[in-house]
């Protein structure tokens, strides 16, 4: 069973959207959720990270809200560009093995000029 | 500048080979980790290493073996290729994280490998 949901599978939004991907997990003991980027052809790439102690985090026009109550965490995109087109994922790190990172299934991200 | 280095980016193979795919990472990080990536599944863990010579197995380890003999290096050793094993291979590594830091993964650029 998937550790962290992601939705929605697929997006498309025009340039100057604000897309929102979102992501629920249920382990409590995760303590390090990061974002990544993925490009055709590319690896996967940091994008941004939270911690639980925080409820959002800015950086550039990527923001991500953290709700550790519901256990949930989403990424949102400002002023989207078509260069923003790429597949996202979220992780989440932890459990009993601080080691271990446990990622959505993807969000592929669309957008039109 | 990370820089985690996949031997091949595409390779075709025969079913019931021996299929060993490299990975080279240059920050002299303690962690490694193998992922297979296939659509709608996301990246799912194969194995990783804390340490030189030492493993443990991820999410989906049957079919698959590794190796760190070496830090910088961590191989994914496929002891007899299937059909099912077709799929985007990508390493990656991190450093160990230390107290309340998170330690973020650098990945590889993949290896899309076919099993015929």
């Amino acid at each position: 069973q998937q550790q962290v949901k992601q939705s929605p599978q697929s997006l498309i939004v025009q340039k100057g959207g604000i897309p929102i991907i979102n992501c629920a997990y249920e382990n409590t003991a995760f303590d390090y959720f990061p974002w990544y980027q993925q490009f055709p052809g590319k690896g996967p790439a940091l994008l941004i990270a939270i911690r639980p102690d925080v409820s959002e985090k800015k950086e550039g026009r990527f923001t991500i809200s953290f709700n550790k109550s519901a256990k949930q965490f989403s990424l949102h995109i400002m002023d989207s560009q078509p260069g923003d087109s790429a597949t996202y994922f979220c992780a989440a790190r932890g459990g009993y093995n601080f080691n271990k990172f446990y990622f959505g299934s993807g969000t592929k991200l669309n957008v039109k000029p | 500048d990370v820089k985690v280095t996949q031997s091949s980016r595409y390779l075709v193979k025969r079913t019931g080979e021996k299929v060993f795919l490299e990975c080279v990472q240059d920050m002299d990080h303690e962690n490694m980790f193998w992922y297979r990536q296939d659509p709608g599944l996301g990246l799912r863990l194969i194995y990783f290493s804390y340490d030189v010579k030492m493993k443990e197995k991820g999410d989906i380890p049957e079919g698959y073996s590794v190796s760190r003999e070496k830090k910088e290096r961590f191989s994914l050793i496929l002891e007899s290729a299937s059909t099912n094993q077709t799929s985007m291979y990508l390493c990656a590594s991190s450093l160990r994280p230390g107290g309340t830091l998170g330690q973020p993964q650098h990945f590889g650029d993949g290896t899309r490998l076919s099993i015929l």
